[in-house]
């Protein structure tokens, strides 16, 4: 079955560093590749998606792209805020049903 | 405002009681979703329904059931035959347009079994 593979956490930062955070999957077909961010106590929010192979997904300075020759979807962002502090999950969803299947969760924490 | 209410935030149950958790959407979604939270883990998928009075079962429904007799309300059942129920849970929803559509989450409803 699919599955999602992410590096563990947690990640500790210091305000204005370079933040990489490893995604991989394991999927048949075209999946559509998420990620997501989960404050303190909150539900998930989208933070950026690819649809499809070599799309670059971006959002508040986050980015990532759609490496199929790698099964890889990387998070990344040049310079990180203490409001960056929080729970990042990748995804990815087939066709069927739109089911999300996600990775574990990276805790990232920035400190000024 | 558009968007997706869980109640409660925070639930309390006593062992081999049945507990509701309520999920209700005004983004007009035909789709949406349960997931199960672990502390430190990702989200696992229970139930889910694509269209009303209709559902399919995630990844681990065992002890859980649900109903979709509205588009906008999606209630989980958390029965006594579930084994660990302490958990977060999270109900979402998308517009089911397939493979590319964003979920957008509520915020959760902590339950813990004392």
């Amino acid at each position: 079955g699919d599955s999602v593979t992410q590096m563990e956490g947690p990640v500790t930062l210091s305000e204005e560093a370079c933040l990489t955070i490893n995604c991989t999957y394991t999927a048949t077909g075209y999946p559509s590749l998420f990620w997501y961010v989960q404050y303190p106590g909150e539900g998930l929010q989208l933070l950026l998606k690819a649809t499809k192979a070599d799309d670059k997904g971006s959002n508040k300075g986050f980015e990532a792209t759609y490496r199929k020759e790698t099964t890889s979807f990387h998070l990344e962002k040049g310079s990180v805020q203490v409001s960056d502090s929080a729970v990042y999950f990748c995804a990815l969803s087939q066709a069927a049903g739109n089911k999300l299947t996600f990775g574990g969760g990276t805790r990232v924490l920035v400190k000024p | 405002d558009g968007g997706i209410t869980q109640s409660p935030k925070y639930l309390f149950r006593k062992e081999g009681q049945n507990v509701t958790l309520s999920c209700e959407q005004n983004l007009n979604h035909d789709a949406m979703y349960w997931y199960r939270q672990d502390p430190g883990q990702g989200l696992r998928l229970i139930y889910y329904s694509q269209i009303v009075n209709d559902f399919q079962k995630g990844d681990i429904a065992e002890g859980y059931s649900v109903s979709r007799e509205k588009k906008e309300s999606f209630p989980l059942t958390v029965t006594s035959a579930q084994k660990n129920p302490t958990a977060f849970y999270l109900c979402a929803s998308s517009p089911q347009r397939g493979r590319t559509d964003t979920q957008y989450f509520g915020p959760g409803t902590r339950l813990t079994v004392l």
